[in-house]
């Protein structure tokens, strides 16, 4: 089946360490993005990526880090530089250029220890 | 800018009613893609629907429907013979030219009632 992985579905991270959020897809899609979503807010996009070992950053990338080695693989780290990382972590893949609609992994919630 | 606006927080419908749920946008752009995801508790964002900025006609899936009034900057989704299942959060978003950002609205929590 094609489709996006995210793993893992819950991630705890301890103060000043780093952690990194893994999203695969096999859609063979160009694009990939990464969301931050709080509790009861709308999606707010951290980063993008076009094609390999290109990305740009979304509104809010402070603190966060990205890498696109490979089209089907588009990693989130959050770095201890992030202060406030409790959020759910969505990522997304979609055809370019056109204007077809995003897919969705099933999200990754991370909480601070 | 770019911009996509829902002014639903909340909505309540009776289970087997319809329901819209508004949605408005702004771009200069002519051409442009509109979106309708779904959001159940679980997390997952669901596709429901797509409107294209040329498209004639206003677009159908199933239960769904898209009021598309380009006029007016409207993408209203219209759910018909809401179900329990419906329950969850709907977020409206565009798409603009050949970009590859996507731009979301603040999303409507919908909540039907037995």
């Amino acid at each position: 089946d094609g489709g996006i992985t995210q793993s893992p579905k819950y991630l705890f991270r301890k103060e000043g360490q780093n952690v990194t959020l893994s999203c695969e897809q096999n859609l063979n899609h160009d694009a990939m993005y990464w969301y931050r979503q709080d509790p009861g807010q709308g999606l707010r996009l951290i980063y993008y990526s076009q094609i390999v070992n290109d990305f740009q950053k979304g509104d809010i990338a402070e603190g966060y880090s990205v890498s696109r080695e490979k089209k089907e693989s588009f990693p989130l780290t959050v770095t201890s530089a992030q202060k406030n990382p409790t959020a759910f972590y969505l990522c997304a893949s979609s055809i370019l250029p056109g204007l077809e609609t995003q897919y969705f992994g099933p999200g990754t919630r991370l909480l601070v220890l | 800018a770019q911009k996509i606006t829902q002014t639903q927080p909340g909505m309540f419908v009776q289970e087997k009613e319809a329901v819209t749920l508004d949605c408005t946008y702004d771009t200069s752009d002519p051409s442009y893609g509109l979106f309708w995801y779904k959001q159940p508790s679980s997390g997952e964002m669901i596709f429901l629907i797509y409107q294209g900025s040329y498209d004639q006609q206003n677009a159908t899936e199933g239960r769904y429907s898209l009021n598309f009034q380009k006029a007016r900057k409207s993408a209203n989704l219209v759910i018909s013979a809401s179900q329990l299942g419906d329950s969850a959060m709907y977020f409206c978003a565009m798409r603009v030219g050949d970009g590859n950002q996507f731009y979301f609205g603040t999303g409507t929590s919908l909540t039907v009632i037995p």
